[in-house]
């Protein structure tokens, strides 16, 4: 199986700064890669797939990177609207999720 | 619009099993694969499996073997999930996504259900 590790595990950000979450995976998963954002209480909602491509409707203050094992999350832009926890995920056939990133405003 | 509505919380005792069901709409189901994913309390995601909808066809992720059952009903577009000799350690949030198309082999999940929560308790 594929481990996908997130770092780091908790984040505390002022609004309007630009924050980076990283995601490697314990071996190449080309470019199957998804980022998922989750706020209390409700479900996941996919931001962005194939590493990059941000989904209909998300922001684009958010964007995505990486290849093969290594991955980043980057909000340009810090917004109250963003505080949840980011998880990634690999597609190549596992459906492994990272621990995730718990994003909080200071 | 693609909707996937969940069946309500379930209690249970150890040792038991549950079924909880995922009705979607919107889309054409046969199409598609259905994913399970878990999420404990204070914990983060976990895959379970998945199931093809067109022809009913299961991968599961290998903790899971052994006791845990994915079917579908094609008459009502439902997928259901089944899980068996239950212990407090499957008390979680479980939620259906919808996978990718059949044809397509790797997918993300693009659309969330509104998650079931389970609680195992004597």
């Amino acid at each position: 199986d594929i481990q996908m590790t997130q770092s780091p595990s908790t984040l505390s950000a002022s609004v309007g700064d630009r924050v980076t979450i990283t995601c490697r995976a314990s071996q190449s998963i080309s470019t199957w890669l998804a980022w998922y954002q989750q706020k209390p209480g409700k479900p996941p909602k996919v931001l962005i797939s194939k590493v990059f491509s941000l989904e209909s409707g998300v922001p684009s203050r958010f964007s995505g990177s990486g290849s093969e094992t290594e991955f980043t999350l980057t909000i340009s832009s810090l917004q109250p609207d963003d505080v949840a926890t980011y998880y990634c995920q690999e597609y190549s056939g596992y459906w492994t999720f990272g621990q995730g990133t718990k994003v909080e405003i200071k | 619009q693609v909707h996937l509505v969940q069946s309500g919380a379930e209690v249970k005792k150890p040792g038991a099993s549950v079924k909880i069901s995922c009705q979607a709409s919107g889309f054409t189901f046969t199409l598609y694969y259905m994913h399970w994913v878990r999420q404990a309390p204070g914990q983060g995601l976990e895959w379970m499996g998945r199931i093809n909808l067109m022809g009913g066809g299961t991968s599961y992720a290998q903790k899971f073997q052994g006791r845990v059952s994915m079917t579908r009903d094609t008459s009502t577009n439902t997928v259901y999930l089944e899980l068996t000799s239950l212990t407090s350690e499957d008390t979680a949030v479980y939620y259906c996504a919808r996978g990718g198309e059949i044809l397509v082999i790797y997918y993300y999940m693009d659309v969330w259900g509104t998650g079931t929560t389970v609680t195992v308790s004597s």
